[in-house]
């Protein structure tokens, strides 16, 4: 299979832990994408990379999250003194450049819940 | 902001009947996307539309993109209950050269057998 994984699946830590996911995207994709999504809402967008550089981050992304992709090609997404409204489903999309209309294909995810 | 809202929220239907789900936004688009996403997985890209008026088929599931670039149909004829799912629309909306996708909040769609 040479879609997008994620891990872990699912996540449980305690309040005030610090957490980190990883994105592996489908390999001849140079964009990545975080999404956050919570019960009942659409995935909202976190931030981007093309290659190794992080183009945008949203306004959502406190300044406990870092994510980073190193040699362009996996991604990691931290999270620092995690706190209960942290908890959701985070999803990794990547595309390529320049594929016709926009078109991101996303990961399984990874459930963090926080207590 | 570009919004997507999407109508309804929830549908339950049974095993064989047709339905319409909508996604409609104030703002042009350049294109949708539909994502069908399950329980505890990711989303899965169904189709993409571009061109205002737009329909594309996959299968029993009929997709329009209104005339004007700011509204979209999904149809589904005789419904299964492998239909099951949360239906997404998802168009772009980064500006410049930052593609993120702006999602509306989904139609939950049961069918019962």
């Amino acid at each position: 299979d040479t879609g997008v994984s994620q891990d872990p699946r699912h996540k449980i830590t305690k309040r005030g832990q610090n957490v980190t996911f990883r994105c592996d995207p489908i390999s001849e994709h140079n964009r990545l994408y975080w999404y956050r999504q919570t019960l009942g809402q659409g995935p909202e967008f976190l931030t981007y990379f093309q290659n190794e550089a992080q183009l945008e981050k949203s306004r959502l992304l406190s300044d406990r999250f870092s994510a980073e992709r190193p040699k362009g090609s996996f991604s990691t997404l931290e999270i620092q003194r995690t706190e209960q409204g942290d908890s959701a489903m985070y999803l990794c999309a990547s595309s390529l450049l320049g594929l016709a209309n926009y078109e991101q294909y996303f990961g399984p995810g990874t459930r963090l819940t926080v207590t | 902001t570009q919004l997507l809202e999407q109508s309804p929220q929830f549908l339950s239907i049974q095993e064989g009947e047709n339905l319409t789900v909508y996604c409609n936004s104030s703002s042009v688009f350049s294109s949708l996307q539909w994502y069908r996403q399950e329980p505890g997985e990711g989303p899965v890209l169904l189709v993409t539309v571009v061109t205002g008026g737009e329909v594309k088929k996959l299968k029993r599931l009929t997709f329009q993109f209104g005339d004007a670039r700011k509204d979209s149909s999904l149809h589904i004829t005789a419904a299964q209950p492998g239909d099951t799912g949360l239906y997404l629309c998802a168009g772009p909306s980064g500006g410049g050269s930052n593609y993120k996708l702006t999602f509306g909040k989904g139609t939950l769609l049961t069918v019962n057998p």
